[in-house]
């Protein structure tokens, strides 16, 4: 399993465009990128994913450069609800591999 | 994507005493998983439980202080055993979505041993 690395906190305000990068050097041909959100007292909920390029949802965009050993989770527009852990997490698409959490970003939104 | 509903959501026990939390999913899933969050701290794997087999536990948890059952592909426990303050964290169970690469997750069982 490939190893992420991010930011262990941000701070922004409301309004603000966010990214979050997360480096992932050893991740492997057939892993996906996944980005997960944790609010206080909440379980982690799956926010996007992406093999390469640009994914965009409706919660967030998923930027991969073409060598895949990082990405970039944007936030557009943030408000004071968008405070909350974020994971980035690499995960094999085949079979029902385990995830394992690394530390997150706990990003902060200020009025 | 399934829904997962776990209980108790809160309890405090006695050191010594033993606690289980239990996890329903109202579909069917393969696999589920049983993670621990202490405070502060990000999601650590406990183990992973398969219908119809033992669990299999990550290095550091041992199935003496963890005993997991998964009767049937829609339920599952963990039971945490005789407790210590230590033991004092957030449990969540999580399943693996048709999707293979997206999780979904309980809202936990925060646990506090005194």
């Amino acid at each position: 399993l490939a190893k992420t690395t991010q930011p262990i906190s941000m701070d922004s305000y409301e309004g603000q465009e966010v990214n979050i990068t997360c480096s992932h050097n050893n991740i492997a041909t057939n892993d996906y990128i996944t980005w997960y959100q944790q609010f206080p007292s909440q379980g982690p909920r799956f926010i996007i994913q992406g093999y390469k390029t640009k994914v965009t949802n409706e919660v967030a965009s998923l930027f991969i450069p073409a060598d895949r050993k990082s990405s970039t989770l944007s936030l557009p527009r943030v408000s004071l609800s968008d405070t909350a852990v974020y994971y980035c997490l690499v995960v094999s698409s085949g079979g029902y591999n385990k995830l394992i959490f690394g530390a997150g970003t706990r990003l902060a939104v200020h009025p | 994507s399934a829904v997962i509903s776990q209980k108790p959501s809160r309890d405090i026990c006695q050191r010594g005493t033993s606690l289980t939390i239990q996890c329903q999913v109202d579909s069917q899933v393969t696999m589920m998983f049983w993670y621990r969050q202490q405070p502060g701290q990000s999601l650590t794997l406990i183990a992973t439980a398969n219908q119809g087999s033992e669990a299999t536990y990550e290095s550091g948890f041992v199935i003496d202080k963890f005993p997991i059952s998964r009767p049937n592909l829609t339920f599952s426990t963990l039971t945490v055993s005789n407790l210590s303050p230590e033991d004092s964290s957030i449990y969540l169970c999580s399943h693996r979505g048709e999707r293979d690469t997206e999780a979904f997750f309980g809202q936990g069982t925060r646990l506090t041993v005194v």
